[in-house]
Parts: structure tokens; sequence; C-alpha cells
């Protein structure tokens, strides 16, 4: 079984705090992927990262950034949280090969930020 | 640019009644689609994917090029079906899922 571990199920956050979200994955994925999760909007990916310090901005990358130093690790940072960063964050991995698109989610990680 | 639509947020149907969640896209190149499934309470799973042809817990999807559609069926719905659905475009181009806003399906006695 895949598994995709996620350190926090929730965590509070103050305004203008810098947030870490880490993600583990243990299955050698070459790829990992950041989402958020909002009523209404569905899932937008923020960063994904297709190999070790390699990453790539999603659709809405703005006031984020990753980090990808193992394979199996990819966080996510919050430089300075902001209100309307409170969300559900889900990560995903992702084998690299033809025809392998399954995608493997993590149980997420519901940030809220004060 | 790529974007997959689910004009429906809420869907409630009865048990035992038929149920179509729809799912339309856009996309230039040949498209790759899944519907994914969260219940309460679980992570985000992979229901089934349009290659595969296959019925996964009594629900099927098939791709339609002419109508750019994947919609959802399943001909009895169960209680245990409720749950968010979201439909999935993957442009091997970007190497990435891309989301529609997802539809809350609740099957109600």
């Amino acid at each position: 079984d895949v598994k995709v571990t996620q350190s926090s199920r929730y965590l509070v956050k103050r305004t203008g705090e810098k947030v870490f979200l880490e993600c583990v994955q243990d299955m050698d994925h070459e790829n990992m992927f950041w989402y958020r999760q909002d009523p209404g909007l569905g899932l937008r990916l923020i960063y994904f990262s297709y190999d070790v310090k390699m990453k790539e901005k999603g659709d809405i990358p703005e006031g984020y950034s990753v980090s990808r130093e193992k394979k199996e690790r990819f966080s996510l940072i919050l430089e300075s949280a902001s209100t309307n960063q409170t969300s559900m964050y889900l990560c995903a991995s992702r084998p690299h090969g033809r025809g392998e698109y399954t995608q493997y989610f993590g149980p997420g990680t519901r940030l809220t930020v004060l | 640019a790529q974007r997959v639509t689910q004009p429906e947020k809420l869907l409630s149907v009865f048990k035992g009644a038929p149920v179509e969640l729809k799912c339309n896209y856009s996309y230039s190149g040949s498209p790759e689609l899944f519907w994914y499934v969260q219940y309460s309470r679980q992570r985000l799973q992979l229901l089934l994917r349009h290659i595969s042809r296959e019925s996964i817990k009594g629900f099927t999807a098939d791709l339609n090029k002419g109508e750019t559609s994947f919609h959802l069926k399943k001909p009895f719905a169960q209680e245990e079906d409720s749950a968010m659905y979201y439909c999935a475009l993957f442009t091997g181009g970007g190497n990435k899922l891309t989301f529609g806003t997802g539809t809350q399906l609740k099957v109600e006695l």
C-alpha cells in the first residue's frame, strides 16, 4: 500500500508566522504535489516537484514556497501566513512513467491562520 | 489552457435512484480523465479512469470526445455513495492533474 503522510492533521497559526507543512511518501515516487482544497473551488495546485531539488509552480503559488531535499519528502512553506491561507492542504505523490497517472493523497492538514 | 467543469456543487438523490455526476473538459490534446472520490473523514482516492473502461462500486464513466464530457453514472444509488466527487484531467505535457470544483453527492433514504 502506498503511504503518504502529512505531519499534522490540524494546525493553528497566527498571521505573519512562518509555517512548515511536511509530506512524506514511502513508495519512491518521483512526483510530489501540494494542493489546497476549498469549498466551491475544488483542488488547486500550489507547487509540484518531479525530482529532488526540482520544483514547478502550479496554479496558485503566490505566498508559498517548497523544498525537496530528499526524494521521499516535500515541504510546503508559508513564509508569512495570512488569514486567506486558512484552508485544507493536501499532499500527493505519483510515480513517473508512461501510463502512471494515479495520484496518491495524504490525509490533509487543516490550517487555520488567526 | 485545460479546464474541468463540474456544474453541480450538490446533487441530492434518493436511495435506489439513478445518479449522474456531470463533468466537461476543455483540452486541445488527447485527454486522460479520472474520477476521484472523498468519503467523509477519508483521504481523496482514485475511483476510476477512462482508459480502464471498468466499473468500480457500480460506477461507470464514458469519455465522449464530441461533447467533451466524462459524466459519472450509477444506475442505483446507495447510501454509502454519499461523498465528494472530483473529475480530473491529466495533461502529460504539464505533468499534472487539473481538478474540477467537485460535486457533493448526498444519497437520502
